[in-house]
């Protein structure tokens, strides 16, 4: 199975801060399509998962600019700026090239 | 809006099963991959099964922790989804998501919970 390891486990953030949150797998999310299958979601408290950004950088419908993604093969960011008191929350990182599917075990984005 | 209703969670004892159902709206159903995560209570997300649609045969996948035991289905003429579990175990116990999308999961439902206790 694919390991996708999460970096840091815990992000403290001053509001209107930028942080980075890294996601790096264990072998090269490219598939043999040519699309790499890296996904982030924010789970936010008492709340499902909501999908920010698919396909390694592409923001799903009605997520701010602030959200960003970038990464190639195995090595992946989510960067996000000018945090605001909506963004805290725990983030997760999916890969979807290789079955089974597997989540990075998250990131809590929390106020400094 | 689309939206994902889980039922039919509930609490069972250990090698029972359950049968849980997701009624989607607001989206060409027929035309979405469906999905189920789960997540125990205090973890992370799992990803548990997908199903594909008509044109691809409905195939289906499945983590390696319920292959044999839960069966994913869907009904395009009722837009449902369906997570057939058996023989469940304690460590099933979690918060099921129904998910819909492409080759990733794009929308969430509320979640259902299912419980595995004696």
């Amino acid at each position: 199975d694919v390991l996708m390891t999460q970096t840091p486990v815990s992000l403290p953030v001053s509001l209107g801060g930028q942080v980075s949150i890294s996601c790096r797998s264990s072998q090269s999310l490219v598939h043999s399509d040519g699309n790499t299958y890296l996904h982030w979601y924010l789970q936010k408290p008492g709340q499902s998962p909501q999908l920010l950004i698919y396909r390694v950088s592409n923001r799903f419908s009605g997520v701010p600019d602030r959200f960003s993604g970038s990464g190639s093969g195995t090595d992946f960011t989510l960067k996000i700026s000018r945090v605001e008191p909506e963004d805290l929350g725990v983030y997760y990182c999916l890969q979807s090239t290789h079955f089974p599917y597997t989540f990075g075990a998250g990131t809590k984005l929390e106020l400094k | 809006a689309v939206q994902l209703v889980e039922s039919g969670g509930g609490l069972v004892q250990p090698k029972e099963s359950l049968k849980i159902s997701c009624a989607a709206s607001g989206f060409t159903f027929s035309n979405a991959a469906m999905y189920w995560v789960r997540q125990a209570p205090g973890k992370g997300l799992e990803w548990v099964a997908r199903i594909r649609t008509k044109p691809n045969n409905y195939a289906t996948y499945y983590a390696d922790s319920v292959k044999g035991r839960f069966t994913i289905s869907r009904d395009d003429s009722k837009s449902m989804v369906y997570l057939q579990m058996d023989n469940l175990k304690t460590e099933d116990t979690a918060m099921y998501y129904c998910t819909a999308g492409g080759s990733s999961p794009d929308y969430w439902g509320q979640g259902v919970m299912v419980t595995v206790s004696s």
